[in-house]
């Protein structure tokens, strides 16, 4: 299994403001994911954390939004910039270590925009 | 989008099995299908997964049609904390990387 620490677990934000999500894992990983999980909806891809490069995203999902970084194999952020109600949501991160192998999930970050 | 379809809900006595069933019918040859529960505000649990084999482990039972174009998951003895939404979900390979695609799920509630 893979121990994923996301940060903070929850905050309320102002709206036109940026929050930037923290995934930490204890072990290296070959992939790290970013989902949204809008209220009482299911889990939506946003995108791929590369390492040392651009992350890959969803149709949807831009890059100016949604900024990721992965500097190394444990660590990865999501930024929700600009935001609006709208973007409430639980945003999770997800890894997954090699080739057909389950993926691991955060317990998820409950944003509120008011 | 997702290649599977559920029930959007199931309800079982406490005790007996549970049994899920899902479809996959577009799913290519070296695509897996895994299933996840998400319990209430916490983030998806990994439960079982396979290729064409039936499987089992401590959680679960997955069983495979022959033509791979259903599954069904098996929760032997259902207790209360079963409850939750489990996300059947075959893996698909997009621009060279594994990505699990989450449909709908099935909402199961275990009845005392």
């Amino acid at each position: 299994s893979a121990v994923i620490s996301q940060k903070p677990s929850r905050d309320i934000c102002q709206r036109g403001t940026s929050l930037t999500i923290q995934c930490q894992v204890d072990s290296q990983v070959t992939m790290m994911f970013w989902y949204r999980q809008q209220p009482g909806q299911s889990l939506t891809l946003i995108a791929t954390a590369n390492q040392g490069s651009e992350a890959t995203y969803e149709s949807g999902f831009v890059i100016d939004k949604f900024p990721i970084s992965r500097p190394n194999l444990t660590f990865s952020t999501l930024t929700v910039s600009n935001m609006s109600p709208e973007d409430s949501s639980i945003y999770l991160c997800s890894v997954v270590r090699g080739w057909n192998t389950e993926a691991f999930f955060g317990q998820g970050t409950r944003l509120t925009v008011v | 989008d997702a290649k599977t379809t559920q029930p959007p809900s199931m309800d079982c006595a406490e005790g007996r099995a549970a049994n899920l069933p899902c479809n996959h019918s577009t799913i290519s040859g070296n695509e897996y299908v895994y299933w996840y529960r998400q319990i209430h505000s916490q983030g998806p649990q990994y439960i079982i997964h396979g290729l064409k084999n039936n499987e089992t482990n401590e959680m679960a039972s997955l069983i495979i049609t022959e033509d791979r174009k259903s599954s069904t998951l098996i929760l032997p003895h259902a207790t209360l904390r079963d409850t939750a939404v489990y996300y059947c979900i075959v893996r698909v390979l997009i621009q060279g990387a594994q990505k699990l695609v989450f449909g709908q799920g099935t909402r199961l509630t275990i009845n005392p």
